[in-house]
């Protein structure tokens, strides 16, 4: 049975940079042609999709982020983890780190439990 | 970027009822359509993919349908399990998400 969960600091303060961790169990980061994805929801608030990694590595943003978010593989660890710097109070959400198996159109199947991260001063 | 808007936002239901959401895209996503049902404090799950097909598990009282920019998801005979809230995700170009329509008692 495979599955996700977020890691990561859960309190941030503006301008420095949320970095949290993915551990995929029950399946490899590198195998098949899934693609592994972040989605961010604030409190009371809708879903916002961040970006994805593929297998090999390649990866998409969200145009709304991009310039501000990475998301990398870390095969040694069976891991992928998202970097979104300069973080303000809007960057404050529960964030979601999910899988797309290939051949459904790109819908996520799959979902950690979410972390909340909270940027305050 | 592509906008999806669902309505309604929110709607009332009884156990027992057929409630239908609707999902619009800003411009043709193709097949490319998806919805989920999220309740309090859990992840999204995914309801519907490529606008009809059911995943594996999802009861046959949900079904969905659409073209285009226009989509629908019908919920047949209201279960109590099923007051939560939906979203549409179209995956053509990025991927977005519609506000949510919340079903409550």
């Amino acid at each position: 049975q495979v599955q996700l969960h977020e890691s990561g600091p859960g309190l941030l303060k503006p301008s420095q940079t949320l970095s949290l961790t993915c551990t995929v169990s029950g399946a490899s980061v590198t195998g098949g042609s899934y693609h592994w994805s972040w989605i961010r929801q604030p409190a009371g608030k809708g879903l916002e999709w961040i970006g994805r990694i593929s297998a090999s590595a390649n990866s998409n943003y969200s145009p709304s982020l991009r310039g501000r978010v990475s998301i990398s593989l870390d095969t040694s660890q069976n891991q992928f983890s998202l970097r979104v710097t300069s973080v303000t109070d809007a960057d404050t959400a529960v964030y979601f780190c999910a899988r797309e198996p290939p051949n459904i159109v790109g819908a996520t199947s799959l979902w950690g439990q979410g972390t909340l991260v909270t940027v305050s001063s | 970027d592509i906008q999806m808007t669902q309505s309604p936002s929110s709607l009332s239901a009884s156990v027992g009822d057929r409630i239908t959401i609707t999902c619009r895209a800003s411009q043709n996503v193709y097949n490319y359509l998806n919805w989920y049902q999220q309740k309090p404090g859990k992840a999204p799950q995914l309801l519907i993919y490529a606008v009809s097909s059911l995943q594996s598990g999802v009861p046959s009282r949900f079904a969905a349908g659409g073209s285009g920019t226009d989509f629908t998801l019908t919920i047949n005979s209201l279960q109590p399990e099923d007051f939560a809230t939906y979203y549409c995700q179209q995956t053509y170009s990025a991927r977005t998400f519609g506000q949510g329509t919340k079903v409550e008692v």
